[in-house]
């Protein structure tokens, strides 16, 4: 069974402040894709990433694909408490049409 | 353009009953996809649709099914509905369906809560 694990789960921090997020996993990824979720409303994607190494910005936050495609990273500089939310990260598991969600990780920026 | 519209937004059922819930995709995009989210945790796969096709089925009971209608909207149903059904489920529209790089566009999702 594939799984993405996210780190951390929780995260509280002070505007201003930077913060990495990882999503790992043993299993390659055709591609993976980072979303924010605010409660009670759905996923909203902020990028997919396609190919090993590949960085891609986003304003102030950087998303990174391992060269492996088993692993991915989201950096925020100078969070705000607009980024407050859950973050999830989805792989696309290579010959099927599945996605799999990361377990989540739950961020609050504090003004 | 709409978004992704699912309908209702908020449902109440006791156990045993069976419900109906439906999406309808962006304009243009021919794929479908179902997820089950349990408070706190990420979504999870339930189906793929494709072209009215099923594409793919996550580890859920045969009481979850669904269909895709010519216009490419869908509906996923539930049987029997138990305790553990209650949750946010999503519904994902994608502009293709095949096994490469294919992004997924979220709607706001129906809250289930099964008494």
């Amino acid at each position: 069974t594939q799984l993405l694990e996210q780190s951390p789960q929780f995260l509280s921090i002070q505007e201003g402040e930077n913060l990495t997020v990882y999503c790992n996993s043993s299993s390659v990824f055709s591609s993976l894709q980072w979303y924010r979720q605010e409660p009670g409303e759905g996923p909203v994607l902020l990028v997919t990433v396609v190919t090993g190494g590949e960085v891609k910005k986003l304003k102030r936050l950087t998303f990174q694909f391992g060269d492996a495609r088993k692993d991915s990273s989201l950096h925020i500089t100078a969070a705000q408490p607009g980024d407050t939310g859950l973050y999830l990260c989805a792989g696309a598991n290579p010959g099927t049409y599945k996605y799999i969600f990361g377990t989540g990780t739950r961020l609050k920026v504090l003004a | 353009d709409a978004g992704v519209t699912q309908s209702p937004t908020h449902l109440i059922k006791t156990r045993g009953q069976q419900v109906t819930l439906r999406c309808s995709p962006i304009s243009g995009h021919k794929s479908v996809s179902w997820y089950q989210q349990v408070l706190g945790q990420g979504p999870q796969f339930i189906f793929q649709y494709y072209e009215k096709e099923e594409r793919g089925r996550g580890n859920f009971p045969d009481r979850f099914s669904a269909r895709q209608f010519p216009n490419y909207s869908s509906e996923l149903n539930v049987n029997a509905l138990l305790l553990g059904d209650s949750a946010l489920y999503l519904c994902a529209s994608s502009p293709l369906g095949q096994l490469t790089y294919n992004e997924q566009f979220f709607g706001p999702g129906t809250r289930l809560t099964v008494l």
